[in-house]
C-alpha cells in the first residue's frame, strides 16, 4: 500500500538546475524524515522533522534544505543541483515512540 | 553514537532452504529497539520485523525469525522456506528509545534466492 508518496519518481537534470524532491503522508504522522541512499545502497539521514515547521539536519551533511508547513508535507530542495547529488533520496514518516518508520517509494535523482 | 554493522555483503540460498543473515550493533543504552527492512530491486523498503531489546522473546513474522542476543549485541535475522520473492537487499537498523524514532542503518545484504 501506498500511503507515504514521493515525485517524482526519477528525475534526470542539469547542473545548477534548482529542484525540488515532494514527499506527502496520509497517515497523520508527526515525524518526517528524509534519507539519502548512496550507490553502494548505504542510508544516511539528511533531514528530520517533528512536527509542523519543526525540522532539523541529519548525521550526513547535505546542502539541501526542507520545509515542514504542512503535518502531510515534507519537500526537499536543492537550489543548485551539482553531479554530487546524484542518488536515491528517501522520504518516511512515523508516528509512536518505538514505532516503525513507513517509507515512500524514492526519488531516483541523476544530475548530469 | 550507534553503528551497526552487516558483516555478509552478499549472500545467496537455494529455494526452500533457510539463510541467516547477520547484524551486530554497537550501543551504550539499554532500551533500545531493532529491525529488519527489506528492499526489492526498484521498489519500496518495507518492514520485515520489530524487535524490543527489553524484550528476552524474539520476534517471528511468519517465515522470518530473529536471534537477539542482547549481551552480544546481535540480531540475526532467519529466513525459512526461502522464496524466490524474497531476493532483495535486507538491512539492519538500530532505534534508540525516546530520540524521535530516527534510525540507523546497517550497509545492507543483498540476498539472491536461487531456483
Amino acid at each position: 500500500e501506498a500511503d507515504i508518496y514521493q515525485t517524482p519518481r526519477y528525475l534526470v537534470i542539469g547542473t545548477g538546475k534548482k529542484i525540488t524532491l515532494e514527499c506527502s503522508q496520509t497517515m497523520g504522522h508527526d515525524k518526517m524524515y528524509w534519507y539519502q541512499q548512496d550507490p553502494g545502497m548505504e542510508l544516511h539521514l539528511i533531514h528530520y522533522s517533528y512536527g509542523v515547521n519543526s525540522t532539523e539536519k541529519g548525521d550526513l551533511s547535505s546542502e539541501s534544505t526542507v520545509s515542514r508547513i504542512r503535518t502531510e508535507h515534507f519537500p526537499l530542495t536543492l537550489e543548485s543541483a551539482r553531479p554530487s547529488h546524484t542518488s536515491q533520496y528517501l522520504c518516511a514518516s512515523s508516528k509512536d515512540p518505538g514505532s516503525p518508520l513507513h517509507f515512500g517509494n524514492g526519488t531516483r535523482l541523476t544530475v548530469t | 553514537a550507534q553503528t551497526v554493522t552487516q558483516s555478509q555483503p552478499e549472500m545467496s540460498v537455494q529455494e526452500a532452504e533457510t539463510v541467516t543473515l547477520s547484524c551486530t550493533y554497537d550501543t551504550s543504552e539499554n532500551n533500545y529497539y531493532l529491525f529488519w527492512y527489506k528492499q526489492p530491486p526498484s521498489r519500496q523498503m518495507i518492514l520485515v520485523i520489530r524487535q524490543e531489546a527489553y524484550k528476552q522473546q524474539n520476534a517471528t513474522e511468519n517465515r522470518f525469525s530473529v536471534n537477539f542476543q542482547k549481551a552480544a549485541k546481535s540480531f540475526s535475522l532467519k529466513i525459512s522456506d526461502s522464496q524466490l520473492g524474497d531476493t532483495a537487499m535486507y538491512f539492519c537498523a538500530f532505534m534508540k528509545e525516546n530520540a524521535g524514532n530516527m534510525l540507523t542503518f546497517g550497509g545492507g545484504t543483498r540476498l539472491m534466492v536461487k531456483p
